[in-house]
């Protein structure tokens, strides 16, 4: 079974404040995502990783960075975290050629 | 623009009934399909999905049909279970480039009721 984690279940940092999201699948993926969901909204991606220190911006890229330094682990950067940010985070992966991407099971980031 | 839609946030059903769940999509460029559940707190999990060039997919209790003249798709799920009772995400992929992403609805909750 493929395994998506995430270093943190729940989270609470102050306003620019700068957050790191760590994520770490075992299945070794090449591509790995990231999103954000938000109540009405569903889920939005932030950006995603199609290879190491290979990054593209998804729809919702500002106020973000990420990193992808070894295959199996893809991190977001808030930089100056700001309340707007307050969200569920989701990290997914996919094997290349597939469509399918494995969730892990969300950051839940609050931001005061 | 919402190239997705789900446009039921809810939906409630009786246990042994048939949920059906459905998408709308506006890029006819879309050809790949897939329908995600979600329980609270937890990351979505993939269900099922359904090529363009098929206008059904069965697996189980869960079945994805397909209309691609009407751009409209629907998950029916028979019979309905109480732990079905989650939200739903249908999800769309287009070719080439656009095949890294997936683009979703926002989601309808099913509520399957005992």
């Amino acid at each position: 079974d493929v395994k998506v984690t995430q270093s943190s279940r729940y989270l609470v940092k102050r306003t620019g404040e700068k957050v790191f999201l760590e994520c770490v699948q075992d299945m070794d993926h090449e591509n790995m995502f990231w999103y954000r969901q938000d109540p009405g909204l569903g889920l939005r991606l932030i950006y995603f990783s199609y290879d190491v220190k290979m990054k593209e911006k998804g729809d919702i890229p500002e106020g973000y960075s990420v990193s992808r330094e070894k295959k199996e682990r893809f991190s977001l950067i808030l930089e100056s975290a700001s309340t707007n940010q307050t969200s569920m985070y989701l990290c997914a992966s996919r094997s290349q050629g597939r469509y399918e991407q494995y969730f892990g099971p969300g950051t839940r980031l609050t931001v005061t | 623009d919402q190239q997705v839609k789900q446009n039921s946030p809810s939906l409630s059903v009786q246990e042994g009934r048939i949920s059906i769940l459905n998408c709308d999509y506006t890029n006819s460029m879309f050809d790949y399909f897939l329908w995600y559940k979600k329980y609270p707190a937890e990351g979505p999990t993939f269900l099922i999905s359904i090529s363009s060039i098929k206008d059904k997919n069965e697996d189980g209790r869960f079945t994805v049909f397909l209309n691609k003249s009407a751009k409209h798709l629907s998950l029916h799920i028979v019979p309905s279970q109480p732990g079905d009772s989650a939200v739903y995400f249908c999800a769309a992929s287009a070719p080439g480039a656009g095949s890294y992403q997936l683009t979703f609805g926002k989601g309808t909750k099913l509520s399957v009721i005992p």
